[in-house]
Parts: C-alpha cells; structure tokens; sequence
C-alpha cells in the first residue's frame, strides 16, 4: 500500500533562517507531488507541484522554493524565513492522470519567531 | 476560474444533532466533487466524493449528493458525534483546473457531548 512521510512535524525557527521540509512517498511510482500550506484558521493554499522529477510548478510567489530531486521526494525550502511563513504545511501525493484524489501526510506546523 | 465556496464556521452542535455544511460550485464542464475532512494536528483524508451529477457519496455516515442544478455538494450527517469535530474541506477536480484539486475555504465543526 502507498504511503506518504513528511517530517519534521513540528519546527520553531528564528526569522532569516534557513528551511528544509521533507516529504517521501512509498508503494507508488511518478506520483504527482504538491506542498501546500493552512495558515491559522484559513483554508489550503497551493504552493508548488509537481508532475516529475526536476519539475515544479510554483502556485504563490513567496520566498519558499521546492525540490524534486528524486522520484518519490519532495523538498521545500527556505534561504531566509519571515514571520509570514508560520503555518502548517502539508505535503500531498495524487495518481497521474485526471483522478483529482490527493493523499495527505500528517503535516509539519512551522512556527517563524 | 474554477472555485468553491463553503460556509463559514465554526460550527457548533450538540452530539446527536443534524449536520449540514453547505458546499456551492463553479466549474466549467463536469467536475468531480469532494469532501476531506482534518482532525486536530493532522493531515487531510479524504472523506466521500462523487464523480457525476446525482451521485451521493457517503462514508462514516456523512452523505453528499452531486446536484448539478444548484452546483452543491452538501455534506450532511443525521446524528454527529463528539469525534467528528475537525475542519471539512469541500474541493472540486476538472480537467479545467489540470492535475489540481481547487479547495474551498475548510469550516470548522464543533460537537459539545
């Protein structure tokens, strides 16, 4: 069965630090993968996606960037975090082709002090 | 543009109340409809969908039907328990939109036992 890791769940980082969130699918090959965000008590926003590897999408321009190194490996980054950038994130996993049903990990809630 | 407009919570309801959480569409063509549903601290799982006009989709005794005519996708449940507080998120996937779900904005449920 397909499963889907995001870590590190929880992150407190200081304003103008750097960041990396890890996201790994198992079970499932050429996923598309997708970094959202939830800032507090707002709905989902879209930030990147991506349909291969070394192909991403940005949604939002902001000062994230993503990765995808791998085939089932995605990576959001930061060169200098802003108190703007606290919130949860939530990386997600879907079949290629026109399904639409996502697959959630259990999210990581960054909080920019 | 596709869209999804849900109403706003919270919603507050007693254990063993009805359930309705209003969900309106605009989509060009046919979409696929969505309700995913997030517990505290947790990612998103999908909940029930319905992928042509006049399906009901129904799960965990939450039902929606895909009614064409008003654009909805109402979720409703006949008796709500306590452990069914979370946030409901209604989306909607086209062939418009490409790989993507387009989210409405979450509303959030309260059961008090």
């Amino acid at each position: 069965s397909q499963t889907i890791h995001q870590w590190p769940a929880t992150l407190v980082q200081p304003v103008g630090s750097p960041l990396s969130l890890e996201c790994t699918v198992e079970g499932t090959s050429n996923p598309n993968l997708y970094w959202y965000r939830q800032a507090a008590g707002r709905g989902l926003q879209l930030l990147f996606y991506s349909v291969g590897i070394g192909q991403i999408s940005s949604e939002v321009p902001q000062n994230l960037s993503a990765s995808r190194p791998q085939d089932r490996q995605f990576i959001l980054s930061s060169k200098k975090l802003l108190l703007s950038d606290s919130g949860f994130y939530l990386c997600a996993w879907s079949v290629t082709g026109p399904r639409g049903e996502l697959f959630f990990g259990e999210g990581s809630r960054l909080t920019v002090l | 543009g596709d869209s999804v407009t849900q109403m706003e919570g919270p919603v507050t309801l007693s254990e063993e109340a009805f359930l309705t959480i209003n969900c309106t569409y605009t989509a060009t063509g046919y979409p696929s409809l969505f309700w995913y549903v997030q517990y505290p601290g947790e990612g998103l799982q999908l909940l029930l969908k319905a992928t042509k006009a006049d399906d009901k989709g129904s799960n965990k005794g939450f039902e929606a039907t895909y009614r064409k005519e008003t654009t909805s996708f109402h979720l409703e449940k006949g008796s709500v328990q306590v452990s069914d507080s979370a946030v409901y998120f209604c989306a909607l996937y086209s062939n418009n939109a490409g790989n993507m779900l387009t989210f409405g904005g979450g509303t959030r449920l309260m059961v008090k036992p």
